[in-house]
Formats: C-alpha cells, structure tokens, sequence
C-alpha cells in the first residue's frame, strides 16, 4: 500500500506565478490535511477536506489560497500570485477515518519563490 | 485556545545518553496528545499517542506520560541512538484540527 505521495517535490516559482500542489491520499483515505511549516517554526493547519467538501478551512490566508479534494484526482492546493513570504514546505496528511486518528503524512513540496 | 510549548532545541546529545523532550498543552476538553518524528527530507510519521490522562504512549524506546495535572507529555527514551536524530513534534488534536508545537531539533553524536 503505497503512502501519501505529494508532487513536485521541489517547486520553483517566481513572484505573481501560481503553484499548484498534489497531493494522493493513501489508498481508502478520505480525509485529507494541509499543513505549512515556514523555515524554523513548527507545522501550522491550513485545511481540512473530506472528499467533494471543505470541512475546516480556518488555518488557510483569506486570499490568494485555495484547496480542493475532487471525487477523482489528487487533493490540489492551489497558491495563486505568489509573494516570497509563501516559500515553505507544505504537507499533506491523510487518514481513513476523521479526527482523532493518527494520520499519515506525506514527503512535502518545498516551495521556493523567487 | 489550544496550543502545545515544546522545549527548544537544538539538543545535542551523546550515544546512549538520556533523553527528556518537554511539552506542555492548552486544550478545552480532554484532547488526545501525540509525539511525531521527522527524519531528514522526510515527513512526518507518528512516533506515539495516549488518548485519555495517565495513558502512557510508547514505541522504538521512546515513552511519553499523559499528565493532565501538568497538561504535560514529556518524551523520553532511556538511551538514544544515533539514528534518533531528527526532529520531534508534539501535538494535540481539538475539534477539527492538529496543533502542533515548533518541533525540537535532536542530533545525537557517536
């Protein structure tokens, strides 16, 4: 059973660009999480989507971020005009069930904008 | 409002030294606590949990002790090795979302 894969890896964009996030759930996950760890700090929540619904956006800025979870596809977490305060890693974590249960996380995309 | 105050690092320890990682928490209700580790290049994977006071979380010689009297979840291991090194996380979950504390860097040194 493969584990939570996240793509790219390493993202490079330059300031106004957008960047998209991918990120594959393990297999029979239908809870998805996004977290931002800026350099030094620890691990902050961005969201929290069940498939087709948003269920806790609260950690996300009010602007310029977005976050999806389709019936098909990969969760996407969509950063658009990007400043260089947005350089961080982003995670994404998963679980089968919600709240409560250990949650699985994946790689991370480092995101770097110039 | 919920939040969780590790000790910060960087720790530097020697082979076979002990370890204490402190964490203290705020939380409304009785939230369940959790230590996370992660390795370089990595993400993060869950190391231990305890789910109601006085439960005691443990794995890979790592322990840790649900203290509601302290609201505390102090990790320790008895002997640390060199492949320990990595940074440590300590969480709760509240209502709909993980807190997680700023991590505490450990290296551990032959």
């Amino acid at each position: 059973n493969a584990g939570v894969m996240q793509n790219p890896r390493h993202l490079v964009r330059r300031r106004g660009q957008e960047a998209r996030l991918r990120c594959s759930p393990m297999k029979g996950h239908s809870h998805v999480y996004w977290y931002r760890q800026l350099p030094e700090e620890g691990l902050k929540f961005m969201v929290y989507l069940q498939k087709e619904n948003i269920i806790d956006e609260s950690g996300m800025p009010k602007e310029r971020f977005s976050a999806e979870f389709p019936k098909e596809g990969p969760s996407i977490l969509r950063i658009q005009q990007v400043v260089r305060g947005d350089s961080a890693a982003y995670f994404c974590a998963s679980s089968p069930l919600g709240l409560d249960n250990e949650q699985f996380f994946g790689p991370g995309t480092r995101l770097t904008v110039l | 409002g919920n939040s969780v105050t590790q000790m910060e690092g960087p720790v530097t320890l020697s082979e076979e030294a002990f370890l204490t990682i402190n964490c203290t928490y705020t939380a409304t209700g009785y939230p369940s606590l959790f230590w996370y580790v992660q390795y370089p290049g990595e993400g993060l994977q869950l190391l231990l949990k305890a789910t109601k006071a006085d439960d005691k979380g443990s794995n890979k010689g790592f322990e840790a002790t649900y203290r509601k009297e302290t609201t505390s979840f102090h990790l320790e291991k008895g002997s640390v090795q060199v492949s320990d090194s990595a940074v440590y996380f300590c969480a709760l979950i509240s209502g709909n979302q993980f807190y997680f504390g700023t991590g505490t860097s450990l290296t551990v040194i032959p």
